[in-house]
C-alpha cells in the first residue's frame, strides 16, 4: 500500500511569490489533513478535510493561505504572498473513516528567501 | 484547553541503555494518546497509542508506554536503544475529534 505523497518535497522562494504544494493521501482515506511544524516544534493542525469538505479550518490564515480538494482525494495548499515568516515543513496526513490513526507523508520543506 | 508538554528537549542515551521520555498532558477527561517518531527528512510515524483499558500500552520497535491518571503522564520507554531509535519523537493527544495537538519533541541522540 503506497503512503501519503507529497511534492514536492522542498521549495526555495522569495518572499511576495506564491507556492504551492499537493499531498496525495492514501486510497481509501476520505479524511485528509495538513499541518505546519515550525523547527523545533511539534506539527499544528491548520485544515482539515472529510471528503470535500473542511471541517475544520480554524487555524488556517486566510488572508494567505488557501486549500481545496475538489474531488475529495488528492488536496493542494496555496500561500499567496509568501513571507519569510512561513518557512517550515508543511505535511500533509490521512486517516480512514471512523479510523483512529493519521498517517503522515513527507513532508515539503519550504524556505521563504 | 488541550496541551501536550514534553520536558526534554534534547536526550543522549549510549546505545543498550535504557530510554523514558517524559509526556505529560493537560485534559478534562480521558484523552486518546499518541507517540509519534520523526526521522530526518521523514513523516510521521505512529509508535503506539492509548484509547482506554489497559494502561501499559505495546508498540512497534520494542516501545512501551504507560498512561498514569493520576500524573497526567504517559511516558515512553524502551528497555534497550538500538542505534537506529535516534530520532524526533512527539506525544499528541486528541480529544477524540480526529485533533491532534503535539508536544515539541524530543530529539534522541544515541551514542555507539
Amino acid at each position: 500500500e503506497a503512503g501519503v505523497v507529497q511534492s514536492p518535497r522542498y521549495k526555495i522562494i522569495e518572499k511576495k511569490q506564491p507556492v504551492a504544494f499537493w499531498c496525495n493521501p492514501i486510497s481509501g482515506h476520505n479524511t485528509l489533513y495538513w499541518y505546519l511544524q515550525n523547527l523545533g516544534q511539534g506539527p499544528e493542525l491548520l485544515i482539515r478535510y472529510e471528503n470535500e469538505e473542511a471541517v475544520d479550518d480554524s487555524q488556517l490564515p486566510k488572508d494567505r493561505f488557501s486549500a481545496e480538494r475538489l474531488k475529495g482525494v488528492d488536496s493542494t495548499l496555496k500561500i499567496q504572498p509568501a513571507e519569510l515568516g512561513d518557512s517550515a515543513v508543511y505535511l500533509c496526513a490521512s486517516s480512514p473513516a471512523g479510523g483512529d490513526e493519521q498517517y503522515f507523508g513527507p513532508g515539503t520543506r519550504l524556505t521563504v528567501t | 484547553a488541550q496541551s501536550v508538554t514534553q520536558p526534554d528537549i534534547h536526550i543522549t542515551v549510549s546505545e543498550g541503555a535504557s530510554l523514558e521520555l517524559r509526556c505529560n498532558y493537560s485534559y478534562g477527561a480521558t484523552p486518546y494518546l499518541f507517540w509519534y517518531v520523526q526521522s530526518p527528512g521523514q513523516g510521521l510515524q505512529l509508535l503506539l497509542k492509548y484509547f482506554s483499558g489497559d494502561t501499559l500500552v505495546q508498540g512497534i520497535k520494542g516501545f512501551e508506554a504507560e498512561f498514569k491518571r493520576s500524573q497526567s503522564s504517559f511516558n515512553l520507554r524502551k528497555p534497550s536503544v538500538h542505534w537506529s531509535d535516534a530520532a524526533e519523537y512527539f506525544c499528541a493527544v486528541s480529544d477524540r475529534t480526529d485533533k491532534l495537538i503535539f508536544g515539541t519533541g524530543t530529539r534522541l541522540q544515541v551514542f555507539p
